[in-house]
């Protein structure tokens, strides 16, 4: 399977620790996406890298968020203190491309309770 | 804010039947619309995608219109099947940006 790969699946921790996700893209996919999405809802836009570059953040991505993308392959969200409003799954995305029209492939996701 | 929004939260058919899930977008410069498919536990799961300056496009057995004079989008899946059985989410993009955003989401029951 060389689908976008998210790790780990199921994150349970206690409120105020930290918590790092990591996402691989598809290979070659230059963009990269970070999606939050809550039961019943639509996934929302946290973060946008292509290649190396975070070129767009959500106000949604408070100061406990940060996104990297070191090496302009996979990709890493970490959750600083993390709150109970913070439960829900994390999903990351991947598209190719050079214009802006591209279809967003995503990975599975990782579920996030803060108890 | 802008937003895209489904008409009806849950639609059930009878299996082999078409159907036809709908979406409402407010933003008139979203120039690209996408369809996706989730299932239990799983990521969206790219169906069909269409650009503005198109009103038509079909894949395999999913047709995708776009009636922009409404800001109106629709799923239509012909044959419907168990398999189909999922979440379904229409999501756009404005001009000049990379973010899509999604709607809430329709959840298609397939009877059988």
């Amino acid at each position: 399977d060389t689908g976008v790969s998210q790790d780990p699946r199921h994150k349970i921790t206690k409120r105020g620790q930290n918590v790092t996700f990591r996402c691989d893209p598809i290979s070659e996919h230059n963009r990269l996406y970070w999606y939050r999405q809550t039961l019943g809802q639509g996934p929302e836009f946290l973060t946008y890298f292509q290649n190396e570059a975070q070129l767009e953040k959500s106000r949604l991505l408070s100061d406990r968020f940060s996104a990297e993308r070191p090496k302009g392959s996979f990709s890493t969200l970490e959750i600083q203190r993390t709150e109970q409003g913070d439960s829900a799954m994390y999903l990351c995305a991947s598209s190719l491309g050079t214009g802006y029209n591209s279809p967003l492939h995503f990975g599975n996701g990782t579920r996030l309770t803060v108890t | 804010g802008e937003s895209v929004g489904l008409h009806l939260p849950t639609l059930s058919v009878q299996e082999g039947d078409n159907s036809i899930i709908n979406c409402a977008y407010s933003n008139s410069a979203s120039d690209y619309f996408i369809w996706y498919k989730q299932e239990s536990g799983k990521g969206p799961q790219f169906i069909i995608d269409i650009r503005s300056n198109m009103d038509k496009r079909q894949g395999q057995r999913v047709t995708v219109l776009l009636n922009k004079t409404v800001k109106h989008l629709s799923l239509q899946i012909a044959a419907t099947q168990p398999g189909d059985s999922a979440v379904y989410f229409c999501a756009e993009k404005g001009n000049s940006s990379y973010k899509l955003i999604f709607g809430s989401g329709t959840r298609l029951l397939v009877r059988p």
